[in-house]
């Protein structure tokens, strides 16, 4: 079956530092990949994706590419703000009847000023 | 556009009683509609995918008898927690899609309800 995973956090920063959180992803045929973001006490907002091979997603500073080769969707964002704080879920969906999302387990990431 | 809501946002109940989210496609029709469940620092379970006018398809280990869930219009689905426990206790999540089953639409999440028994 399809799954998802993706670094243990919490992962620390200070502003302005580089971020990269690693994704890596099982699945069989040609899967979508996301990332999506959840602040405090809220639901999960999508961030960028990627809907085939090489295909490079990016929104607000955030990037990831689609890289089949190494079944990866790592995200990096060359400049954190603490307003960047929050948890990040890699996710993918399938190509079955259902289009169900399948998520990784999540990474905080906290960024102190 | 592609707004979900869900109502309340917070709620607290009593052991033994039933609690109903709403889950609500504002802008859009929802022909899907997913129920997550969320525990404390950790990622999205799924529970169940309702397709509107149909019964909903529960993942293996959920209660269906426990977590009612009704998508009888286009634009809003419940879950009911039956007879409510602590162990209910957890952020739950909706996400709508529209579109038929199988197409490559996006799903939307609404912001969640978090439930505590008491």
């Amino acid at each position: 079956g399809n799954s998802v995973t993706q670094m243990e956090g919490p992962v620390t920063l200070s502003e302005e530092a580089f971020l990269t959180i690693n994704c890596t992803y099982t699945a069989t045929g040609y899967p979508s990949l996301f990332w999506y973001v959840q602040y405090p006490g809220e639901g999960l907002q999508l961030l960028l994706k990627a809907t085939k091979a090489d295909d490079k997603g990016s929104n607000k500073g955030f990037e990831a590419t689609y890289r089949k080769e190494t079944t990866s969707f790592h995200l990096e964002k060359g400049s954190v703000q603490v307003s960047d704080s929050a948890v990040y879920f890699c996710a993918l969906s399938g190509n079955n009847a259902g289009n169900m999302l399948t998520f990784g387990g999540g990474t905080r990431l906290m960024v102190k000023p | 556009g592609a707004v979900v809501s869900q109502h309340p946002s917070r709620v607290i109940c009593k052991s033994g009683t039933s609690v109903k989210i709403e889950c609500r496609s504002l802008d859009f029709q929802a022909t899907t509609m997913f129920w997550y469940r969320q525990f404390p620092k950790q990622s999205l379970m799924l529970m169940a995918t309702s397709n509107e006018g149909s019964k909903a398809t529960y993942e293996q280990g959920v209660e269906k008898d426990k977590f009612l869930i009704n998508h009888a219009s286009l634009t809003l689905s419940t879950l009911t927690v039956t007879s409510a426990h602590p162990e209910d206790s957890s952020f739950y999540i909706c996400s709508a899609r529209g579109g038929l089953a199988g197409a490559s639409y996006e799903q939307y999440f609404g912001p969640g309800t978090r439930l505590t028994v008491t």
